[in-house]
């Protein structure tokens, strides 16, 4: 089955400074990769995803970069604010699959 | 707004006790999941239901039961309670009318056995 594994575990920025996050995944076939933000005590909201037949996609400040070859998908947030502050959770799911498989999650600080 | 909705919020128990955690959405959608949360681990399926009459074990399925009661239910049981089953549990729902679309979660369940 898919595996993701995604680093850092934990990442401290100051404000107005970029934060990157990024994750692996095993299954080539994958071609759905969410990314999810959950603030302390809150449920996980979807921030952004990207398909496979897409290299990149950008909303407002937050980017996410997929790279099929090398299998990986990163998580780009600029201009970094206090209310960025969160853990956040990337996923994949296989070709025709309703299932997602998420990394362990990334807790991001964002130091005023 | 269409939403799902889990109860309770939050369960105290002992071991050894039988508990039913509920879900129940106003989405729409035929896809609904169990997931449980631990510190530093994500989120681990627990049993996933695409209708009422289908139910699949995900990768921590041990201990655990479910129910697709109606469309809009699904409901996980603890059977006979122990500690390490203390966590956060969490309901999502999907739409199948198209693949490689989100999952939308509920606001959890925290259980804890003592």
């Amino acid at each position: 089955g898919e595996n993701v594994e995604q680093h850092p575990s934990t990442l401290s920025v100051q404000e107005g400074d970029s934060a990157v996050i990024k994750c692996t995944y095993s299954d080539s076939a994958s071609n759905y990769f969410p990314w999810y933000k959950q603030e302390l005590g809150k449920r996980p909201q979807l921030i952004i995803d990207i398909r496979s037949n897409v290299g990149e996609k950008k909303d407002q400040r937050i980017a996410v970069t997929l790279n099929k070859t090398a299998k990986h998908f990163s998580l780009h947030i600029t201009e970094t604010q206090p209310e960025d502050s969160a853990v956040y959770f990337c996923a994949a799911t296989g070709a025709g699959s309703y299932q997602l498989t998420f990394g362990k999650g990334t807790k991001l600080s964002v130091i005023p | 707004d269409a939403d799902v909705t889990q109860t309770p919020r939050n369960r105290i128990t002992k071991t050894g006790k039988r508990i039913m955690l509920e879900c129940s959405q106003t989405k729409g959608h035929d896809r609904m999941y169990w997931y449980r949360q631990d510190p530093g681990l994500g989120l681990r399926l627990i049993y996933y239901s695409f209708d009422v009459k289908d139910i699949n074990k995900g990768e921590i399925s041990d201990g655990y039961s479910v129910s697709r009661q109606a469309q809009a239910k699904f409901s996980l049981s603890l059977e006979s309670a122990i500690p390490n089953q203390t966590a956060l549990y969490f309901c999502a729902t999907g739409d199948s009318q198209s693949v490689n679309q989100p999952q939308h979660f509920g606001d959890g369940t925290r259980l804890s056995i003592l």
